[in-house]
């Protein structure tokens, strides 16, 4: 059972435009959200995150969103650059519960 | 300055054999995880210690068994490999073991049964 959902594997976007990643969720008692990048060969780095009690939470190029009452979190990168192109993990935690990680979304940014 | 190092990179055995993943973090975090990525490329945690002791144990098989000699290391073996064994493992870490906390990923182990 998924509770942590991306369901485009991949996305293209031109360099410069916004890119958006989505991430749903199923449990309603998550409380806060993690997004992770990944280039080929290396671990996971950490982005940003937001917690339950917030909608926003802005870093520079990227923001991400968070709507509870849809379940639904997105990351906003923008302007888009060809060093963006990486695989994003959405993640989610409930206390002190072990992280949930989505299946990724491979973002390709084109020059 | 690679900051959680893991090894090896690549790690290729038969089935039946023992083998171990190293990790070790300059970080000064004092929790560490084992991760695994299957090959539908979800990432679940196996297990998590804080300070040398053992804090979540995930239902992994008890043909894994974890050690920390101290709080910048945690290595991984794993006995009588399976074709099922088969992922990447990535290790982590961060500073409290809160899960909001982020953590620091190595470039992680591929570990491929024959």
């Amino acid at each position: 059972d998924q509770q942590v959902k991306q369901n485009s594997p991949s996305l293209s976007v031109q360099e410069g435009r916004i890119s958006i990643l989505n991430c749903d969720y199923t449990n309603s008692m998550f409380d806060y959200f993690l997004w992770y990048k990944k280039y080929p060969a290396e671990g996971p780095t950490f982005l940003i995150s937001i917690s339950s009690i917030k909608d926003k939470n802005e870093d520079g190029r990227f923001t991400v969103f968070l709507n509870k009452s849809a379940k639904h979190l997105s990351l906003h990168i923008v302007p888009s650059q060809p060093g963006d192109s990486a695989v994003y993990f959405c993640a989610a935690s409930i206390g002190n519960t072990p992280l949930v990680f989505g299946k990724g979304t491979r973002l390709s940014v084109i020059a | 300055d690679t900051a959680v190092s893991q090894t090896p990179k690549y790690l290729v055995t038969q089935m039946g054999n023992d083998k171990s993943i190293k990790c070790e973090q300059n970080l000064g975090h004092d929790t560490m995880y084992w991760y695994k990525q299957d090959s539908k490329k979800f990432l679940k945690i196996m297990f998590s210690y804080n300070n040398k002791e053992l804090i979540i144990n995930e239902t992994v098989p008890n043909r894994f068994s974890p050690k920390s000699p101290d709080k910048a290391h945690l290595n991984l073996h794993i006995n009588s490999l399976e074709l099922g064994d088969s992922a990447v493992y990535f290790c982590a870490s961060s500073q409290g073991q809160g899960w909001a906390q982020p953590q620091h990923f190595g470039d992680g182990t591929r570990l491929s049964i024959l």
